[in-house]
């Protein structure tokens, strides 16, 4: 089955700072990618989605996530993070291993961006 | 558009009671979900209906855990008897089709004493 791996747990960064948060899944074939995010007390969110074509997908906010095949990865990035970006971050792929498509998170990584 | 909505936001209760939650999905939504997040995972897949009908059950303890959607649209998910190992932050989550971006409830956190 697919799984889905986050290097970081906790990342602290100054406003400005450029941010990159790294993703792995684990075998290939079709793909379906996705960034979720969640604010302090709200719900997850959906950040940006890879399904095919350009491997730089743009999302919201200023964010960007690049899929490369031959490693297996979906990392995340923005140019410069401002203290609204402090958040939890997950990276999840859709596994289509069985019948319907499943989606599988990573573990997630805490962003606390100082002002 | 309305988001997904969940109730209770929190709920305590003793091991071995019962605790039900509920969710209604996005209107015209026709997958839903149900998932598990233990404090510092990501959140992990009990159970998703396409319709009324139960397409993925693979990972719901069966013993302790049931859900039903009967008609198709709102969804509960029932613990009994609750362990320790159950607190966690139960997530609705619904999607047009199994395939297509899931849109999250706010979730309801329970806590077992």
């Amino acid at each position: 089955a697919q799984s889905v791996s986050q290097h970081n747990h906790h990342v602290i960064l100054s406003e400005a700072a450029s941010l990159e948060l790294g993703c792995n899944y684990s075998y290939g074939g079709t793909v379906n990618l996705f960034w979720y995010v969640q604010y302090p007390g709200q719900h997850l969110q959906l950040l940006l989605k890879y399904f095919s074509g350009d491997p730089l997908v743009k999302g919201i906010k200023g964010f960007e996530a690049e899929f490369i095949k031959s490693k297996f990865s979906f990392n995340l990035r923005k140019p410069s993070v401002q203290w609204s970006d402090t958040a939890e971050y997950f990276c999840a792929v859709l596994d289509f291993s069985g019948n319907t498509g499943k989606l599988i998170f990573g573990q997630g990584t805490t962003l606390q961006v100082k002002p | 558009e309305a988001g997904v909505a969940q109730s209770p936001r929190y709920k305590i209760i003793e091991k071995r009671q019962s605790v039900a939650f509920w969710c209604n999905p996005i209107s015209g939504h026709a997958t839903l979900y149900w998932y598990q997040q233990i404090l510092g995972q990501g959140p992990k897949l009990l159970i998703q209906f396409q319709n009324n009908g139960v397409v993925d059950d693979s990972q719901l303890p069966k013993d302790r855990f049931s859900a039903e959607r009967l008609k198709g649209v709102d969804s509960t998910l029932k613990i009994q008897p609750a362990k320790l190992e159950d607190s966690a932050v139960y997530l609705c989550a619904s999607s047009i089709q199994g395939n297509q971006p899931q849109h999250f409830g706010d979730g309801t956190r329970l806590s077992i004493l």
